[in-house]
């Protein structure tokens, strides 16, 4: 079946450091991808859209220039947060969505962010 | 109104039970339904995937869709420890973005 792997798993990083996420589709291609930040307990939060060789649209709220976000394959879209702070600290999930018709949406298994 | 409104729960069950878990939604466009699980500090998990209105089953998950109602369901049969997780409904149009209930909290007790 469709797997999504996410790359690291769990990230400790200090204040004022950048730090990248990579978020693979391994067995299909995906020209949309998505990016999600998770706070223990509670619901999803979609932050931007991934489409392969165009620019990431972002939800409101969102600072772009804060979580760069780069889809350069069709199996690979990376998130970047940059000058990281303790209130990004997070649960960073992505999801591909499988080309051709059936729109369905796999995840990663998540990526652990503490900034101290 | 939200667009996908879906019971936080908790929902606690004795093992063996059959919990069925629902979701509503505003959008009548919407054709495209998905039930996720979710273990925690894990990513969702696809578990069912519907086209439009009916039902599908596989295993011990029934998934029924009712357009008319704006409703869909997830029946868990037999339940178990194991199934202990948050399940997350969502759904779509086409090629837009899918939308996620904020996910109901399941606890199958041994």
């Amino acid at each position: 079946g469709a797997v999504v792997s996410q790359h690291p798993s769990w990230v400790i990083c200090k204040s004022g450091t950048s730090v990248k996420i990579e978020c693979r589709s391994l067995d299909f291609q995906a020209t949309t991808m998505f990016w999600y930040r998770q706070f223990p307990k509670q619901s999803l939060m979609l932050m931007a859209t991934s489409n392969e060789g165009s620019k990431a649209t972002y939800e409101q709220g969102v600072e772009k220039d804060k979580f760069l976000i780069n889809h350069a394959s069709l199996t690979l879209s990376t998130l970047t947060v940059t000058s990281a702070h303790p209130e990004d600290s997070s649960f960073y999930i992505c999801s591909a969505r499988v080309i051709g018709g059936s729109y369905e949406q796999y995840f990663g298994p998540g990526t652990r962010l503490t900034v101290t | 109104q939200k667009e996908v409104e879906q019971d936080p729960g908790p929902l606690s069950v004795p093992e063996g039970a059959i919990v069925s878990l629902n979701c509503t939604y505003s959008n009548s466009a919407f054709q495209y339904f998905m039930w996720y699980r979710q273990y925690s500090r894990k990513g969702p998990e696809l578990l069912m995937y519907t086209y439009s209105s009916g039902n599908k089953e596989d295993g011990r998950f029934t998934a029924q869709v009712d357009k008319s109602s704006k409703y869909i369901s997830l029946f868990i049969r037999d339940s178990q420890p194991s199934d202990s997780a948050t399940y997350l409904c969502a759904m779509g149009a086409g090629g837009q973005n899918f939308v996620f209930g904020p996910g109901t909290r399941l606890s199958v007790l041994p």
